[in-house]
């Protein structure tokens, strides 16, 4: 069982380029998130999903974008990265319900760094 | 705006030890989550607790939820080193139409022999 899989697991970026996560889960969960995770800051919400086609944000959504084409695909992109964007980058996702029956499962995230 | 407060932040403690961590929230939830995280690895979760009063163990941990007091704690009885990781809890709440998880800061914890 693969479960919510990331790619890539690390990446340096310079100040400005773009770059786009990518998670992908095989449960067929209709809920999917993006969190940031840095350091004494606990994970904080970029962006969420609640099935295709639709996004919401979170709250931390400046400097990124996500798109939700696929019910199994959920896309985090950086247009000009900073280096405040340096960060571990966590996709989950959750059953239809939300949260309420189940956890979230994580990926194993991304460790990107912005120079 | 919704907090969730954790404490200690960092926790030291001996083997065969008992501790009690202490998750606090700041607006009305009744459903509240704690996860595991080794260093350098993903999120596991531990527990899931959906209403009032309810208390789950797995091993040496016990988890319980008091939403009256907006208060959730997670008990460890008779520490072993393979406990250090850091705990987070995470408080579900659902604000404009959508529902959320918010995180804690997390407690690191460490074991020693």
């Amino acid at each position: 069982n693969a479960g919510v899989t990331q790619t890539p697991k690390f990446r340096v970026l310079k100040t400005g380029q773009s770059m786009t996560l990518l998670c992908a889960q095989d449960m067929n969960h209709e809920y999917m998130y993006w969190y940031r995770q840095d350091p004494g800051m606990g994970l904080r919400l970029i962006h969420y999903s609640v099935g295709e086609g639709t996004t919401a944000k979170g709250e931390v959504p400046d400097g990124y974008n996500v798109s939700r084409l696929k019910k199994q695909n959920f896309l985090l992109g950086l247009e000009s990265a900073a280096p405040s964007q340096t960060s571990v980058y966590f996709c989950a996702s959750s059953l239809r319900q939300g949260f309420k029956n189940s956890p979230l499962h994580f990926g194993n995230g991304t460790r990107l760094t912005v120079t | 705006e919704l907090k969730v407060e954790q404490n200690p932040l960092f926790l030291s403690m001996q083997e065969g030890k008992n501790y009690t961590i202490y998750c606090n929230y700041s607006t009305t939830s009744d459903r509240l989550y704690w996860y595991r995280q080794d260093p350098g690895k993903s999120l596991e979760s531990l527990f899931v607790l959906l209403s009032n009063g309810a208390v789950k163990q797995e091993g040496r941990l016990m988890a319980s939820l008091d939403t009256k007091a907006r208060l959730s704690t997670l008990h460890i009885t008779a520490a072993v080193h393979d406990l250090s990781a850091t705990y987070f809890c995470a408080v579900d709440i659902t604000q404009g139409g959508s529902e959320k998880l918010v995180f804690g800061k997390g407690t690191k914890l460490t074991v020693n022999p």
